[in-house]
């Protein structure tokens, strides 16, 4: 399928477990992007990458870790996780020299830590 | 420190009337403006954008509208549809930037009642 996908879109987990959020995007873009969305907070950036092997820290990195060996791959990983990162995580790309850093958006995951 | 900011966290509208969802923004560096839509259970999607050298930039019943000086900018949506309901993220960066991220602000939930 076209596009950028994420999986799981549903993640129940308990604390100090390692999880990963997979993101996918079928469009070769260069950038890609993970937000999470919080009741007040709106969207914040956790990290982004500018090109495979390429990556760096957001507004609200501590507790993640991400990967980019391939172009459309991007995966999220909570290393330990705490309930305080329970939320709707969003992945998402965009075409470097596009139409002015419109970035395109995953559905989304929500991870639940109980 | 909040760069970008939406002091509505909502608004309601009666159908055919007139949206009008607002922005401020903190950094003088940006001049790309972006706004997103968003749907319940799915990612957010690009809606309309304005680059610092315009004051208006129109798409069918969506206008945004930049005032430099004032840091200020807003979105008009005429005439409001049921469909509109959602919520909207304003989003703000610089062009001159090499890493095409985005700063987001916390999103206006806008109603449109029949």
């Amino acid at each position: 399928d076209a596009g950028i996908t994420q999986s799981p879109r549903y993640k129940i987990t308990e604390t100090g477990r390692q999880v990963t959020l997979m993101c996918h995007q079928t469009w070769s873009h260069s950038y890609m992007f993970w937000y999470r969305q919080d009741l007040g907070h709106g969207l914040r950036l956790i990290y982004y990458s500018a090109a495979a092997d390429i990556t760096d820290k957001g507004e609200v990195p501590d507790g993640y870790v991400v990967s980019r060996s391939k172009t459309e791959n991007f995966p999220l990983t909570l290393e330990s996780a705490t309930r305080s990162q329970t939320s709707v995580y969003f992945c998402a790309s965009s075409l470097a020299g596009g139409r002015r850093n419109e970035q395109f958006f995953g559905p989304g995951t929500r991870l639940t830590v109980l | 420190d909040q760069q970008v900011k939406q002091n509505s966290p909502s608004l309601s509208v009666q159908e055919g009337r007139i949206s009008i969802l607002n922005c401020d923004y903190t950094n003088s560096m940006f001049d790309y403006f972006l706004w997103y839509k968003k749907y319940p259970a799915e990612g957010p999607t690009f809606l309309i954008s304005i680059s610092s050298i315009k004051d208006k930039n129109e798409d069918g019943r969506f206008t945004v509208f930049l005032n430099k000086s004032a840091k200020h900018l807003s979105l008009h949506i005429v005439p409001s549809q049921p469909g509109d309901s959602a919520v909207y993220f304003c989003a703000s960066t610089f062009s001159g930037g090499s890493n095409y991220k985005l700063t987001f602000g916390k999103g206006t939930l806008l109603t449109v009642n029949p």
